[in-house]
């Protein structure tokens, strides 16, 4: 399976955009690249996804590298309410497993 | 109805007790997951069900003994569990298992203390 790893930890000023970058050097054609976050106390919740261009949706951006290489996550005005970790993860086509790595632990000042 | 509803959410039980953890979805999701997950560590895959048969056992020892009555329900049966099996148990559900684009949808959780 495809692994992906991201810096242990970032932080952010509040009302400030976050980059949070993920490399995944052995991702496959079929690799959709996903990418959760988790909040104290919760279960992930799913952020975006994308397979080749990039994505946009009312949580977050995905910019996906030409070769696919390695994406980031971008969050356009970070709060408080974003500070959580962010897992990026790759899920296949035609594979059955999710695996997480490490994670980001992003942390946003006031 | 987005939701994974796991139950319960706080769970202690001895090392002689046998217990189960619940999940339920009605998104109609044809794939279900349980992963554990240690303090400060990221979820790890425990159990795979597509469409009520278990697709994937990540080696999980027999103390866990997951089960998938229906398409709506997982369920996680504990006995003889370990002090080091504490953790938070975490269902997940996506609408198939071989879709790499599809979401995984995840509840908050169950978190056990084996003492």
């Amino acid at each position: 399976d495809a692994k992906t790893t991201q810096p242990n930890s970032m932080e952010s000023n509040e009302e400030e955009p976050v980059h949070l970058p993920c490399n995944h050097s052995t991702i496959s054609g079929t690799d959709y690249i996903h990418w959760y976050r988790q909040l104290p106390s919760q279960g992930p919740e799913y952020v975006i996804h994308g397979l080749t261009s990039n994505v946009n949706n009312r949580m977050a951006s995905l910019a996906i590298a030409e070769d696919r290489k390695s994406s980031t996550l971008i969050l356009h005005r970070a709060t408080l309410r974003d500070a959580a970790v962010y897992y990026c993860i790759l899920r296949s086509q035609g594979g059955f497993k999710t695996i997480f790595g490490a994670g980001t632990r992003l942390f946003v000042k006031a | 109805d987005t939701e994974v509803t796991q139950t319960p959410k706080h769970l202690v039980m001895g090392m002689t007790n046998k217990k189960s953890l619940k999940c339920e979805q009605h998104m109609g999701h044809r794939a279900m997951y349980w992963y554990k997950q240690k303090a400060k560590k990221p979820p790890e895959l425990m159990f795979v069900y597509s469409y009520e048969k278990l697709s994937i056992n990540e080696s999980v020892p027999s103390r866990f003994s997951p089960e998938c009555p229906n398409s709506s329900l997982l369920n996680l049966h504990l006995h003889a569990l370990q002090p080091e099996d504490s953790a938070l148990y975490l269902c997940a559900s996506s609408r198939y298992i071989q879709a790499g684009g599809e979401k995984l949808f995840f509840g908050s959780g169950t978190q056990l203390s084996v003492l």
